[in-house]
């Protein structure tokens, strides 16, 4: 996985909780990405990042925040989780944005909001 | 709202055949289409990718066919194995601009 890893793997929490995932490379690539996964929707942006402390929003940003404080860490934090935030989040780097560039996805993590 | 839709949503045949996923966008900005396989339990990956200024690339068993004018790219998998048996997604972006959208995803299963 391009050395790229998320944390946690697996989480459950209840309605209403704050929710932390943690994605983290050693690729030193500039560029981040938060995905979520979900049956018939595919992949959809959530937020992304150019750069440390330089993000911005996706196509389904509410309800969601990040922040990049480093280069290797970029975290994705549901203030307070709905059950509709069920799904598999992907991680994703690049190391250039122009024509052609690859993205990498980490493993996933898989939220289940009761 | 810039869209990639794909079809069909899932795709049964039998080892030998040729499965093809259809993709279709709409702006016409989009220069850089890359397919990504996923496995259960992983994270998509890039397959294969193709620009607008050729109408076909190919790696290995997989090749894509690109039309400009009707604004649609496929996926032919030849001499389908089951271990070809993933989620393909199709997926496009505009040079400079970082973000990849994706198509619905097609679950393929290939029959020994």
């Amino acid at each position: 996985d391009a050395g790229i890893t998320q944390s946690p793997r697996h989480k459950v929490t209840e309605t209403g909780t704050p929710v932390t995932l943690r994605c983290h490379q050693t690729e030193n690539h500039r560029y981040m990405y938060w995905y979520r996964q979900d049956p018939g929707h595919g992949l959809r942006l959530i937020h992304y990042s150019y750069g440390v402390k330089d993000t911005d929003k996706g196509e389904v940003s509410d309800g969601y925040s990040v922040s990049r404080s480093k280069t290797e860490d970029f975290l994705l934090t549901l203030e307070s989780a709905t059950s509709s935030q069920t799904s598999v989040y992907f991680c994703a780097i690049s190391d250039r944005r122009g024509q052609g560039e690859t993205q990498y996805f980490g493993p996933g993590t898989r939220l289940l909001v009761l | 709202q810039q869209q990639v839709k794909q079809s069909p949503q899932s795709l049964i045949v039998q080892k030998g055949g040729i499965p093809i996923i259809n993709c279709a966008y709409e702006n016409t900005a989009f220069d850089y289409f890359p397919w990504y396989q996923q496995f259960p339990g992983k994270g998509p990956a890039l397959l294969i990718a193709i620009r607008p200024d050729v109408s076909e690339k190919k790696e290995g068993r997989f090749t894509i066919s690109f039309n400009k004018s009707a604004k649609q790219f496929s996926l032919h998998i030849m001499d389908s194995q089951p271990g070809d048996s993933a989620t393909y997604f199709c997926a496009a972006s505009r040079s400079g601009r970082g973000k990849l959208i994706f198509g619905q995803g097609t679950e393929l299963s290939v029959k020994p």
